[in-house]
């Protein structure tokens, strides 16, 4: 059983398109994350969320907006598509916040292509 | 603001030898947690080995093991035995305690295994 999967695992689409991608973990965790990964390898934190409560939002445009319908789920739709928006997403999940059992374990990403 | 830097641009290391990939790290917090994950050519994030910064002993994962240095603000990743499978990109990163605690992640380094 995959233990944090992601759909699609490749979307490419035309700027000014609305796109989601989707993220479910069966690990019972409470916390759940998305990562952009861009052209340069850099891995940085877009959102956070525990118990379906949003935690962290750094500092990423309003066109992105993370739904969590539970604990389980964690969606990302973007809005009006960028060419700078082309990257891989990771979604991620954690029993807790910190500590050893905060450690996130990653879905396999989404790679996104914008045209 | 927590800092991970992982300067080496790519290391290549013989099959069945034991390989150090560096990692230093900065944060005002005197609670933390560093962690090492690895990337292969297919794009997943794989956990390898976690060290709390209060945890008295160096973290061992079968052929990982984490060379601590508190003093240094150093976490470096020690793999044995080197396999082909270890060719990857690595990433050191850290989280912060709290709730809005988040991994950041240094810019990876590039493993290549030589038969």
């Amino acid at each position: 059983d995959t233990a944090v999967s992601q759909t699609p695992k490749y979307l490419v689409t035309q700027m000014g398109n609305d796109k989601s991608i989707k993220c479910e973990q069966n690990l019972g965790h409470d916390t759940m994350y998305w990562y952009k990964q861009d052209s340069k390898k850099f891995l940085k934190i877009m959102f956070s969320y525990n118990n379906k409560e949003l935690i962290i939002n750094e500092t990423v445009p309003n066109r992105f907006s993370p739904k969590s319908p539970d604990k389980a789920h964690l969606n990302l739709h973007i809005n009006s598509l960028e060419l700078g928006d082309s990257a891989v997403y990771f979604c991620a999940s954690s029993q807790d916040l910190t500590g050893a059992v905060g450690t996130q374990y990653f879905g396999p990403g989404t790679r996104l292509l914008v045209l | 603001a927590q800092k991970i830097t992982q300067t080496q641009p790519g290391m290549f290391v013989q099959e069945k030898e034991a390989v150090t990939l560096d990692c230093t790290y900065d944060t005002s917090d005197p609670s933390y947690g560093l962690f090492w994950y690895k990337q292969p050519s297919s794009g997943e994030m794989i956990f390898l080995i976690y060290q709390g910064s209060y945890d008295q002993q160096n973290a061992t994962e079968g052929r990982y093991s984490l060379n601590f240095q508190k003093a240094r603000k150093s976490a470096n990743l020690v793999i044995s035995a080197s396999q082909l499978g270890d060719s990857a990109m690595y990433f050191c990163a850290m989280s912060n305690t709290g709730a809005n605690s988040k991994l950041t992640f240094g810019k990876g380094i590039t493993l290549s295994v030589r038969p």
